[in-house]
């Protein structure tokens, strides 16, 4: 079964520094991994994925992520924070041996950024 | 285009009542998924349409949980005689085909809050 590990309920960072968030996965299969970044009030919003492409992977607003198969690690980075990058993100795993293609999400990381 | 609408945004309703919550996918999207997200549980798969059929239901927590597809568009997921612990914010999602790398489109989700 896949399983996602989000470290760090909340992420506190200065405007302009370096955004790090991070995920792993456990999945005895491929996986297709996704962050998705939710602000208050609203519903989900896809900032990237992998699908076995390119290991790194470029999103919306900036952000990137890198696939680790060997550290299981699909963490999200960006390189300067700005005030609207405060939100809540969402690791999540899909795998094509699921016959729903079900997305199972991390349990979230806030993130605060100080102006 | 029109993203993924739900309906109502908010429902209160009291202990024992029953509520039908409303999504409509995005038009052509084959796949309609339903997810609950509560502080306690974070954000949980509930069931997946292909069309019309509903191939897989394992994340209904139980059978007061049904939902149904109609046109392979609408969907409704109704909660027979609701209980505090359904309290949640239910969202809605759809992809254009049912397949492990299709990115699913979240709606704005309705918070439902039982009395």
């Amino acid at each position: 079964a896949q399983s996602v590990t989000q470290l760090g309920s909340h992420v506190s960072v200065s405007e302009g520094a370096l955004v790090l968030l991070r995920c792993n996965y456990s999945s005895s299969v491929p996986p297709y991994l996704f962050w998705y970044v939710q602000y208050p009030n609203q519903g989900l919003q896809l900032l990237l994925k992998y699908t076995s492409a390119a290991t790194l992977v470029k999103g919306i607003n900036g952000f990137e992520a890198e696939f680790k198969k060997s550290e299981t690690s699909f963490h999200l980075t960006k390189p300067s924070a700005h005030m609207s990058d405060a939100a809540e993100y969402f690791c999540a795993v899909s795998t094509a041996g699921d016959s729903s293609y079900k997305l199972i999400f991390g349990s979230g990381t806030r993130l605060l950024v100080r102006p | 285009g029109a993203g993924v609408s739900q309906s109502p945004s908010n429902k209160v309703t009291e202990k024992g009542k029953d509520v039908e919550l409303r999504c409509d996918p995005i038009s052509g999207h084959t796949a309609l998924y339903w997810y609950r997200q509560s502080l306690g549980q974070g954000l949980e798969f509930l069931i997946y349409f292909q069309g019309n059929s509903a191939p897989d239901k394992s994340g209904l927590p139980s059978d007061r949980f049904s939902a149904e597809r109609t046109g392979g568009s609408v969907s409704t997921l109704t909660i027979q005689r609701t209980q505090q612990e359904d309290s949640a914010v239910y969202l809605c999602a759809s992809s254009l085909d049912a397949a492990a790398a299709d990115t699913q489109y979240f709606g704005p989700g309705t918070r439902l809050t039982v009395l």
